[in-house]
């Protein structure tokens, strides 16, 4: 069964501090990787893609990791903002499902002054 | 970057009546449309992919009768959720497929939050 699950669920750091957070997906055969930043009571906002060739991306003080061998992925942040305060979620594509999505469930982030 | 807008979005309505959601491609042409529902504190949830000319397809449990939709063109998509109740009150989010070839680009609108009462 194609899963994607994410840690942790929910993350508080102060402003400045960097983080890191983690994906494990069972999609299979993998397509690409993305990294999605939705903002509460809005639609989601791509930060990353990455196909099985690359094993790093970054976005300005965005970047992704891709372990394909291990079916891996973390999205760190450096230097976090108040606006980094989001849900980030974890989307992995699978060649024979038609290119859909599978979603991980997400982990909220609080950046706190 | 591509932009897709969602119109209305926020709308009140009253159980049994309908309610129609646009979903709109600015920039872009999308061959494919998706509608996506997502309760509070949770991932999105596939509904349905929309092709452009012909009929959606919906995942299971997803009532096609319930939640119409249509993609009559290459910028434009539309959800009705029909004879609507207070549990399908929720924020409903569409996305938009731009490309041939994997990876496919795929920008999401900002929602639109349905509440039936």
């Amino acid at each position: 069964k194609n899963q994607v699950e994410q840690s942790p669920q929910s993350l508080i750091i102060l402003e400045g501090k960097n983080c890191t957070l983690q994906c494990n997906y069972t999609v299979s055969p993998f397509s690409n990787l993305r990294w999605y930043k939705q903002d509460t009571g809005r639609g989601p906002v791509s930060l990353t893609i990455m196909t099985f060739s690359e094993n790093t991306k970054s976005n300005g003080r965005y970047t992704a990791t891709l372990d394909a061998d291990t079916k891996q992925s973390s999205l760190h942040i450096t230097a976090s903002q108040l606006s980094d305060s989001a849900s980030y979620i974890c989307v992995v594509s699978a060649q024979n499902y038609g290119q859909n999505f599978v979603f991980g469930p997400g982990t909220r982030l609080s950046v706190l002054p | 970057g591509a932009v897709v807008s969602q119109h209305p979005s926020r709308v009140i309505c009253k159980s049994g009546t309908s309610v129609k959601i646009e979903c709109r491609s600015l920039d872009f042409q999308a061959t494919t449309m998706f509608w996506y529902r997502q309760f509070p504190k949770k991932s999105l949830m596939l509904m349905a992919t929309s092709n452009e000319g012909s009929k959606a397809t919906y995942e299971q449990g997803v009532e096609k009768d319930k939640f119409l939709i249509n993609h009559a063109s290459l910028t434009l998509s539309t959800l009705t959720v029909t004879s609507a109740h207070p549990e399908d009150s929720s924020f409903y989010i569409c996305s938009a497929r731009e490309g041939n070839r994997p990876p496919y680009e795929q920008y999401f609108g900002p929602g639109t939050r349905l509440t039936v009462t």
